[in-house]
């Protein structure tokens, strides 16, 4: 069965420093991968996304990732954090029109 | 250009009840979603509405859920009657048209947290 797997529930980082989001995904054929980030009382917004091509992504607000197809994972990293990063980040992969997520990691950032 | 609209933001009732939850997606998107996050676990796909026609419905968890999208414009999703278990928080969300080998972005509206006591 199709999966997402976001192993870290809560991550903090200091403001400045760099960071990586891991998400490892389940899937027979070529993914298409997400990153939405939800901040409080807010909807998920789209980050970034990988159908096909280029395996390092840019998204907005400085993030990107990378899809490994070897580790099946597609981890979202950012060099310097900002303390408005704080909030929600979830992968997901899209499957005949739906998306399954992750469990979600939720960042916090330390002045 | 209004996003993603959920109302209420925010139901509290007790088992039993029922609710309904409104979502009213961008205009002219055909593509209508529902999800949801059960406290401490992932998003689940409830279902998907391409028009007023259900695409797919296989996230629905059982026959106390109800949704419509009457006019293929905004949809509701009737809770009845409502468990314990249905606790949690209600996305819901659209996108352009798409086919089944591409995709759109969906664009998510901020929920409903739904509180059954």
């Amino acid at each position: 069965a199709q999966s997402v797997t976001q192993p870290d529930i809560h991550i903090t980082v200091s403001e400045g420093a760099s960071l990586e989001l891991r998400c490892n995904y389940s899937y027979g054929a070529t993914p298409y991968l997400f990153w939405y980030v939800q901040s409080p009382g807010q909807g998920l917004q789209l980050l970034l996304k990988y159908f096909s091509g280029d395996t390092l992504v840019q998204g907005i607000k400085g993030f990107e990732a990378e899809f490994k197809r070897s580790q099946s994972s597609f981890n979202l990293r950012k060099p310097s954090v900002h303390w408005s990063d704080a909030a929600e980040y979830f992968c997901a992969v899209g499957i005949r029109g739906k998306l399954i997520f992750g469990q979600g990691t939720e960042l916090s950032v330390k002045p | 250009e209004a996003g993603v609209t959920q109302f209420p933001s925010h139901s509290v009732i007790e088992k039993g009840q029922t609710v309904t939850l409104r979502c009213d997606p961008i205009s002219g998107h055909d593509n209508l979603y529902w999800y949801r996050r059960v406290m401490g676990k992932e998003i689940k796909f409830l279902l998907h509405f391409v028009k007023e026609s259900k695409q797919d419905e296989s996230g629905m968890p059982n026959n106390r859920f109800l949704a419509e999208r009457t006019g293929g414009t905004y949809s509701t999703l009737k809770v009845q009657p409502a468990e314990l278990e249905d606790s949690g928080v209600y996305f819901c969300a659209s996108s352009q048209v798409a086919t089944l080998s591409s995709y759109n972005e969906q664009f998510f509206g901020p929920g409903t947290r739904l509180t059954v006591l």
